[in-house]
């Protein structure tokens, strides 16, 4: 059984960029949920699809986007980066409510 | 955005001794979970609560959902040096209105010393 992977590891960007970042959820499960940690902090939630559809979304604004795609994966937007967007993104994949298992998740470094 | 209250922040304990950490918020939980985050990983469930006064246990890890279900605790007995990391709890459901996100905790850095 395949866990949730994450890419890239790492990635630099400069303010004003756009940024995707992808995830592949675990075998089995539908629902995939992004979480931004900055350094220091705990994880926080940004939003969640379950069959392809945002289902709950955090205190982030619209310039944070994604997509669930047929096969369960999922992508993260960040549109006009800013400096504090730099942080830890982590996906955690799960079969509808049950419990999330996280990836390693993408350190993103905006200069 | 919330973030539940975890203490203490960070200790420092021999390895064999026994820890314990709490996870407190002004919220209700459906659910309470504890995670161990590693340097450069993604969080690690650790054991899962989903009953107010549910005692768990997984190996030396022993967690407990508070009666009121706005706290939780975790106890890891006979540390060992892979114990090293930062637990986190989580809350889910409950007062925050939805099944579909976790609120974190703030962490809590355990370092065992030989």
């Amino acid at each position: 059984e395949t866990g949730v992977t994450q890419s890239p590891t790492h990635l630099i960007k400069t303010r004003g960029q756009q940024v995707t970042l992808r995830c592949s959820s675990q075998s089995g499960h539908n629902t995939v949920s992004w979480y931004q940690q900055a350094l220091g902090q705990g994880p926080q939630f940004i939003f969640q699809y379950y069959r392809e559809e945002e289902n709950g979304r955090g205190n982030f604004p619209p310039r944070f986007s994604g997509l669930q795609f047929p096969n369960y994966s999922s992508e993260l937007n960040v549109n006009a980066l800013e400096l504090d967007d730099s942080a830890l993104y982590l996906c955690a994949s799960s079969l509808s409510y049950n419990e999330q298992f996280f990836g390693p998740g993408t350190r993103l470094t905006v200069l | 955005g919330q973030q539940l209250n975890q203490s203490p922040q960070s200790m420092f304990i021999q390895e064999g001794e026994d820890v314990s950490m709490n996870c407190t918020s002004s919220s209700i939980f459906n659910t309470w979970l504890w995670y161990k985050q590693d340097p450069g990983e993604g969080p690690v469930l650790l054991i899962a609560l989903y009953k107010a006064g549910e005692l768990t246990s997984n190996g030396r890890l022993t967690a407990q959902f508070g009666i009121t279900r706005k706290d939780s605790f975790l106890n890891i007995s006979a540390s060992i040096p892979s114990d090293v990391g930062i637990y986190f709890c989580a809350g889910r459901g409950g007062d925050t209105g939805t099944a579909s996100k976790l609120t974190f905790g703030t962490g809590t850095r355990l370092q065992v010393t030989l």
